[in-house]
């Protein structure tokens, strides 16, 4: 099985950067992914990370350490639309499929 | 590009009903997902097709709930009766095959409340 976890909750200022840690436990990695799902909408993909190191994305970053089962999403510049949740999500070779795991979110509170 | 459709938008039923929500993918998206989100937690994978035939059902109740993708396009899932913690968003989600770099997208989701 799987295990991921993530803050449940953080606040940060308009304008700041925030980082978003998530841990993972899984006997088949295959990628994570970062999503953003704002209250009662659908999660939409963020970025991707397969192998370790950074990815950029405009105002988001995304990190990854295979071997510490680590990662991180970078928030820049924050904006009060980027309130929302974030969920981390890993995808596991077992099944023989594109099986993807999320972890319970970290809702994000951009305040003024 | 059109994204993924689901309907409906939500539903409201009483324990041990029937309900059936549908879903439509992205067009020429090969796999196509079912999640359950319960208020509070991440989505939570049901079922995933490629095209019309089942690649993972493993944490489908299967005494109550079931799926069908019979052309390899739309698909439906059925909860039958439906209990008091199956009030959730039921996700459907697709992709364009199950590659390495294959990202899943969201349809809206239909809220479903069970009384």
């Amino acid at each position: 099985g799987q295990n991921i976890d993530q803050p449940t909750e953080m606040t940060a200022t308009e304008g700041a950067i925030v980082q978003i840690n998530c841990t993972y436990q899984t006997s088949g990695f295959n990628g994570l992914f970062w999503y953003q799902q704002h209250a009662g909408e659908a999660p939409t993909f963020l970025s991707y990370n397969v192998l370790d190191g950074l990815e950029e994305k405009g105002r988001f970053s995304s990190f990854l350490s295979r071997s510490k089962g680590y990662s991180y999403l970078l928030l820049k510049e924050l904006q009060m639309k980027d309130s929302a949740s974030y969920l981390c999500a890993v995808r596991d070779r077992a099944g023989g499929g594109n099986k993807l795991t999320f972890g319970t979110g970290t809702q994000l509170k951009v305040e003024l | 590009e059109a994204g993924v459709a689901q309907s409906p938008r939500y539903k409201i039923i009483e324990k041990r009903q029937s309900v059936a929500f549908w879903c439509n993918p992205i067009s020429g998206h090969a796999t196509l997902y079912w999640y359950q989100q319960i208020l509070g937690q991440g989505p939570k994978l049901l079922i995933q097709f490629q095209n019309n035939g089942v690649v993972d059902d493993s944490q489908l109740p299967k005494d109550r709930f079931s799926a069908e993708r019979l052309k390899g396009v739309d698909s439906t899932l059925k909860i039958q009766p439906a209990k008091l913690e199956d009030s959730a968003v039921y996700l459907c989600a697709s992709s364009l095959r199950q590659g390495l770099a294959d990202t899943q997208y969201f349809g809206p989701g239909t809220r479903l409340t069970v009384l």
